[in-house]
């Protein structure tokens, strides 16, 4: 299967702390995404990292991609309430087709 | 922000009716898609769509499901006779091209009773 998968399940954290969420996948890809998603609601693009990238930041996130390992991190720095979310990685083999992880639940505790 | 709109939000159906979801993907987008979420488990692939045909699928969008892009800017999921075990989440998402990020609605809650 190429799906990814997350861990931890689950994570919880103080405010302020930072989080970090891991993604290992098994197959070769061209690109991963990582996506948050609150409860019952759709799921936000957060950062796409293509095969030849190793890192790549937005904001307080921070992406990591090691195809050697086929794994992949997603680091939340000085995290808020507002944070609280799932977070996913996504893989793709072809392009069109991403497979989704069962995702790390994170919680921050104000 | 350009955003992928669905509706309907909620829609409750009686086993064996037609269910016809709704998506309107970012207009300047070629490639249109359609995932769902069973409650409590991953997000899985049904299909893409670009250039008016259907690109890939998986095993799950089998002769119960169609799409169809009916104007130059709805994308439509038809479940031709709906069973229990479809109820789930279904996200429609579009991106510019393959391979690039892919931006998903809100989704559509589908109760199957």
């Amino acid at each position: 299967s190429q799906q990814g998968e997350e861990d931890p399940q689950a994570l919880s954290i103080q405010e302020g702390e930072n989080a970090t969420m891991n993604c290992s996948y098994k197959t070769s890809i061209n690109n991963l995404q990582w996506y948050r998603q609150n409860s019952g609601r759709g799921l936000v693009h957060l950062i796409l990292i293509r095969s030849n990238e190793r890192e790549k930041h937005s904001g307080r996130l921070r992406v990591t991609l090691d195809t050697s390992k086929k794994s992949s991190s997603l680091l939340i720095t000085a995290s808020r309430a507002a944070d609280t979310a799932s977070y996913f990685c996504a893989t793709d083999l072809t392009g069109n087709q991403f497979y989704f992880g069962t995702g790390t639940s994170l919680t921050v505790i104000p | 922000e350009p955003e992928v709109t669905q509706t309907p939000s909620h829609q409750v159906t009686q086993m064996g009716q037609e269910v016809i979801l709704r998506c309107v993907p970012i207009s300047n987008h070629l490639y249109f898609y359609w995932y769902r979420q069973i409650l409590g488990q991953k997000v899985e692939f049904l299909v893409s769509f670009y250039n008016n045909e259907i690109s890939e699928k998986s095993e799950i969008f089998d002769d119960q499901f169609s799409v169809e892009r009916p104007d130059g800017s709805n994308f439509t999921l038809k479940i031709r006779s709906t069973k229990l075990e479809d109820s789930a989440m279904y996200f429609c998402a579009s991106s510019t091209f393959s391979g690039n990020t892919i931006y998903f609605g809100e989704g559509s809650w589908l109760t199957v009773v």
